[in-house]
């Protein structure tokens, strides 16, 4: 029979602009989240992690932000380059119980951002 | 440097065999996980190992195998009940309390 693939999200945008990668997140006892990229026949790269108790976290051109409120999660990328075309993923971590986190990580669909020299 | 190594990079199973995909780690991470990536999919999780000799299942564990008897070394075994088994494999580990997973490059299985 004929299969249906998934059709991921994707973002395009020109080198040198600031791109918003989108996640919704399902479990309100997450309480660690992680960005990761994954480039075509590579495994998933660390990009930036934030704990439940922070609603912003920066690194190198890089800024997440958390919104509990409406369990949303989003990463911008500042001045965008080629290189930073991938499919990025986010992640949640439910804790467990006791309130201590073991990495047991639930991975979102993905986004595929192309960036357009 | 220190990581993760996952081999082979491709292989390839004959119907009613089982293989093993190798994953090792240099990090001193206590916990480590296999995930199954199929295309344009996210990541889900078949196995993972918080301590040496012991591990839980994951979501989706039905057909496959581990062992964890080395602090480095969490193995995968896709067993002949795995009825589709084609889909790129990937290894983690992490320190156990709340720390992000650090990922191999995957090992991709195909059936002949």
């Amino acid at each position: 029979g004929e299969s249906v693939g998934l059709h991921l999200p994707t973002l395009s945008v020109q080198e040198g602009d600031n791109s918003i990668i989108n996640c919704a997140y399902s479990n309100s006892a997450s309480d660690y989240f992680i960005w990761y990229k994954q480039e075509s026949g590579k495994g998933p790269q660390f990009i930036i992690d934030i704990r439940s108790n922070m609603d912003k976290r920066q690194g190198q051109r890089v800024t997440v932000l958390l919104n509990k409120t409406v369990k949303h999660l989003s990463l911008q990328i500042a001045a965008t380059q080629p290189g930073d075309s991938a499919v990025y993923f986010c992640a949640e971590n439910i804790s467990s119980g006791g309130g201590t986190s073991y990495g047991k990580l639930t991975f979102g669909q993905g986004t595929i951002l192309t960036v357009h020299p | 440097d220190g990581g993760i190594t996952q081999s082979p990079k491709y292989l390839f199973r004959k119907e009613g065999q089982n293989v093993t995909l190798s994953c090792e780690q240099n990090l001193n991470h206590d916990a480590m996980y296999w995930y199954r990536q199929d295309p344009g999919q996210g990541l889900r999780l078949i196995y993972y190992s918080q301590i040496v000799n012991d591990f839980q299942k994951g979501d989706i564990a039905e057909g496959y195998s581990v062992s964890r008897e080395k602090k480095e070394s969490f193995p995968l075994t896709v067993t002949s009940a795995q009825k589709n088994p084609t889909a790129f494999y990937l290894c983690a580990s992490s320190m156990v309390r709340g720390q992000p997973q650090h990922f191999g490059d995957g090992t991709r299985l195909s059936i002949l």
